[in-house]
């Protein structure tokens, strides 16, 4: 069966330092890759989305990157971060085999910046 | 994608049936409904997903009008565990990169 890790659980950062959040997948190949953030309260916004290796496109213009330096890693990075970049952080991954792109969710890291 | 329109809260008393509902009136013929999941401070969870008939798993019902105008979410029998932030999204077909999740309904199941 698929699994999708995320770490850190949880991270408190000063401002204007930097960030690199990791998400792995296992269980599965070629798999569609997505970085979500969530505001308290909100719903989701998607950030990044990748459908191989060294492909990403970003989807609002902010103060972060994403980067697929393997199949199945995704990697969310900011060189400084901002107090607003202090949210929920949630990776995902669909299959390109389903026809229906159901996407599953990591547990999710919790960004505080200070 | 088409727009959904979901109640703000609700509330279930344990044991119930929740009967969620959703409205996505401007569907297309090409756009699935899915329904997710979120308990505090988890990423959401996957439910069940359909395109034109009602769907069944080891979760939930999804019964989707047959105009496909709106659609309901079952949970036969709610646990205090099924307590939850529930999402309803429709997607193109095409546009398989791009779930936009609004802000659900949130699920108080009560003893």
């Amino acid at each position: 069966s698929q699994t999708i890790h995320q770490w850190p659980a949880t991270l408190v950062q000063p401002v204007g330092s930097p960030l690199s959040l990791e998400c792995t997948v296992e269980g599965t190949s070629n798999p569609n890759l997505y970085w979500y953030r969530q505001a308290a309260g909100r719903g989701l916004q998607l950030l990044f989305y990748s459908v191989g290796i060294g492909q990403i496109s970003s989807e609002v213009p902010q103060n972060l990157s994403a980067s697929r330096p393997q199949d199945r890693q995704f990697i969310l990075s900011s060189k400084k971060l901002l107090l607003s970049d202090s949210s929920f952080y949630l990776c995902a991954w669909s299959s390109p085999d389903s026809p229906s792109y159901e996407q599953y969710f990591g547990p999710g890291t919790r960004l505080t910046v200070t | 994608d088409a727009k959904t329109t979901q109640p703000p809260s609700m509330d279930c008393a344990e044991g119930r049936a929740a009967n969620l509902p959703c409205n996505h009136s401007t569907i297309s013929g090409n756009e699935y409904v899915y329904w997710y999941r979120q308990i505090h401070s988890q990423g959401p969870q996957y439910i069940i997903h359909g395109l034109k008939n009602n769907e069944t798993n080891e979760m939930a019902s999804l019964i989707i009008t047959e105009d496909r105008k709106s659609s309901t979410l079952i949970l036969p029998h709610a646990t205090l565990r099924d307590t939850a932030v529930y999402y309803c999204i429709v997607r193109a077909i095409y546009n398989f990169n791009k779930f936009y999740f609004g802000s659900g309904t949130k699920l108080n199941v009560k003893p």
